[in-house]
């Protein structure tokens, strides 16, 4: 069965500079979240969309912003990155409606230097 | 807010031990209740769910029952594998007009050994 696609699965950043993250949902779902995983740490709400409108929104910076494009991928753009930027985020997927479960992705995995 | 309180790790135990790692929650309204679990270097894989009170959520000889008067939803398995060694993460669910954020627990590694 197809799965929620998560690129890059790696990146290496300095501080200052800017990284995009991108998330491709399964296939018919229209809801879209991010999640931010420090080491050791849970993984923290941050942004989600809804048929392509933001939906809700958690502990998200301002320097970070996201959408959700018409073919329901997501992107978050993260801006001038801090050592404490470095984390796993996932992205995870679903089906609009109450109670339908959350995919995750693999998660990419953010290195700030 | 709402939130979820996990059993603290690590947890390590014998193959074919009897697992049990405790989860309560505090949340108002009628949260859905999920175990995700994440091997080393992946990602969150859902393990089971449950939606209502006294639902049982079970999958891989994983089992959890949704208490709603113990505010509790422990993750319990008879008889553990070397393969389950993992972190495993308690979350709730609360509605949004249809939209579902998680919010999860600290995690509980387990490592079972041979």
């Amino acid at each position: 069965a197809a799965g929620v696609i998560q690129s890059p699965r790696h990146l290496i950043k300095e501080k200052r500079e800017t990284a995009t993250l991108k998330c491709y949902p399964i296939p018919r779902h229209d809801t879209v979240y991010w999640y931010q995983q420090g080491p050791g740490q849970d993984p923290q709400f941050l942004i989600s969309f809804y048929e392509k409108m933001q939906s809700d929104k958690g502990s998200i910076p301002d320097r970070f912003s996201a959408q959700q494009f018409s073919d329901y991928h997501s992107e978050l753009n993260m801006s001038s990155l801090e050592l404490g930027d470095s984390a796993l985020y996932f992205c995870a997927s679903k089906r609009g409606g109450a109670q339908e479960t959350q995919y995750f992705g693999p998660g990419t995995r953010l290195l700030v230097l | 807010g709402d939130s979820v309180t996990q059993m603290e790790g690590p947890v390590t135990l014998s193959e074919e031990a009897f697992l049990t790692i405790n989860c309560t929650y505090t949340a108002t309204g009628y949260p859905s209740l999920f175990w995700y679990v994440q091997y080393p270097g992946e990602g969150l894989q859902l393990l089971l769910k449950a939606t209502k009170a006294d639902d049982k959520g079970s999958n891989k000889g994983f089992e959890a029952t949704y208490r709603k008067e113990t505010t509790s939803f422990h993750l319990e398995k008879g008889s553990v594998q070397v393969s389950d060694s993992a972190v495993y993460f308690c979350a709730l669910g609360k509605a949004n007009f249809g939209n579902e954020k998680l919010t999860f627990g600290t995690g509980t590694r387990l490592t079972i050994i041979p």
